[in-house]
């Protein structure tokens, strides 16, 4: 049972358009939703992070949108380039004890036109 | 400073055969986390580790095993491979177990035919 469910599969911007990826889950349990960037070949890199106590985070081009009530939560990336273009995962963790348990959406693969 | 590194970088292994993929966190960190990332998807925890004991574990049968040494590298053994098995293999490292933060390192490229 797929407990983060990531949407588009796939997505093209134009450069300094503004993607946005988006992530729901069902276990309210959970306390902590990272996002992480992979590029072809390499792990996971860890972009930006939120807790449920907070609605929006910013670092950088990057931003977190977070809607507790819907279970419901998104990346934006600002301004974005053709460097942005990888996949990007969510995730979720800090349920059931086993906090180091992330339970990861499928993935966007973004594609950033010059 | 360097990050989390794995070993080896790629491996071929035969249906049956077994293998062992290594680990070393972060200087300081003290919990290991172990993935299988299958190509197209988002990584499956298998194992967590902090100061050696086993604190978590992922859907996977008990041909995949793991343990911590006292310098908190870490290793993963999988037994009596499948084709199933064949995937990137992702360690993360945090600080200790309660700590939500987790840094992958490169991962091992596991085929087996």
């Amino acid at each position: 049972q797929q407990q983060v469910k990531q949407s588009p599969q796939s997505l093209i911007v134009q450069k300094g358009g503004i993607p946005i990826i988006n992530c729901a889950y069902e276990n309210t349990a959970f306390d902590y939703f990272p996002w992480y960037q992979q590029f072809p070949g390499k792990g996971p890199a860890l972009l930006i992070a939120i807790r449920p106590d907070v609605s929006e985070k910013k670092e950088g081009r990057f931003t977190i949108s977070f809607n507790k009530s819907a279970k419901q939560f998104s990346l934006h990336i600002m301004d974005s380039q053709p460097g942005d273009s990888a996949t990007y995962f969510c995730a979720a963790g800090g349920y059931g004890g086993s906090q180091g348990n992330l339970i990861f959406g499928k993935g966007t693969k973004l594609s950033v036109k010059p | 400073d360097a990050g989390v590194t794995q070993s080896p970088t790629h491996l071929i292994k035969t249906r049956g055969q077994h293998v062992t993929l290594r680990c070393s966190p972060i200087s300081g960190h003290k919990s290991v986390s172990w993935y299988q990332q299958v190509l197209g998807q988002g990584p499956q925890f298998i194992f967590q580790y902090y100061e050696k004991e086993e604190r978590g574990r992922g859907n996977f049968p008990d041909r995949f095993s793991a343990r911590q040494f006292p310098n908190y590298s870490s290793e993963l053994n999988v037994n009596a491979l499948l084709l199933g098995d064949s995937a990137l293999y992702l360690c993360a490292s945090s600080l200790a177990a309660g700590t939500r933060e987790q840094y992958f390192g490169p991962g091992t490229r596991l085929t087996v035919t």
